[in-house]
């Protein structure tokens, strides 16, 4: 079956950049996303990115796709303070009715 | 716009009892679905609904019902409560998943 990885944990210093990785096994995924929820709130969809694309840039976000390794990153440039949250990878695959599932999670840490 | 909204925000339930959760969406979405997210875990899809009159099972059904009568409305039903039932609940609402979902702001749910 699909399965979505996540590292639990990672803490950056306020202006430098952050990339959050997250892996998947399931070949046939047709869409990924990226969703941040932050505390006390529900997951709020912050980019997708089509699996025929390697690359996506929207504003400090930058989504890569390594399709041959299954391997997703989503880098924040000058992460500030308000980036603090959860992170959560999540993929579409073909085999379900809008079947997505989502990675454990990542905790983004930025000090001040 | 009021999204998706999730009542109650909070809930104790005592083991046996039974309760609906509910979730309402003003955006005219046929998908609706519900998740559970525990700590480490991820999120992991309960039911869903591709419309009104239609659900389907997702990866941990047991112990919860659904029904979707309206495309508004989407409640879930614990029907004994117990206490591995404990956790954050959150409903999504999507109308095509390439896009993305959109969450509630879930329902915090300990039963002792």
């Amino acid at each position: 079956g699909e399965d979505v990885e996540q590292s639990l944990f990672l803490s950056v210093r306020e202006g430098d950049s952050s990339v959050i990785n997250c892996t998947y096994t399931d070949s046939s995924s047709t869409y990924l996303y990226w969703y941040k929820q932050e505390p006390g709130a529900g997951l709020q969809l912050l980019t997708y990115i089509f699996s025929n694309m390697d690359m996506k840039q929207d504003q400090r976000l930058t989504v890569l796709l390594n399709k041959k390794d299954k391997h997703l990153s989503l880098r924040i440039a000058d992460t500030q303070t308000g980036d603090s949250a959860i992170y959560f990878c999540a993929e579409r695959y073909s085999g379900g009715y809008q079947k997505v599932t989502f990675g454990t999670g990542t905790k983004l840490q930025v000090i001040p | 716009n009021a999204g998706v909204t999730q009542t109650p925000k909070f809930q104790v339930l005592k083991t046996g009892q039974s309760m609906t959760l509910q979730c309402a969406q003003d955006m005219n979405h046929e998908y609706m679905s519900w998740y559970r997210q525990d700590p480490g875990m991820g999120l992991r899809l309960i039911h869903y609904s591709v419309g009104a009159g239609i659900t389907d099972q997702g990866e941990v059904p047991n112990g919860y019902n659904v029904s979707r009568s309206t495309t508004e409305d989407f409640p879930l039903r614990l029907l004994s409560a117990a206490p591995s039932q404990t956790s954050v609940y959150f409903c999504a609402s999507g109308e095509g998943t390439n896009y993305g979902y959109t969450f509630g702001s879930g329902t915090r749910l300990t039963v002792v």
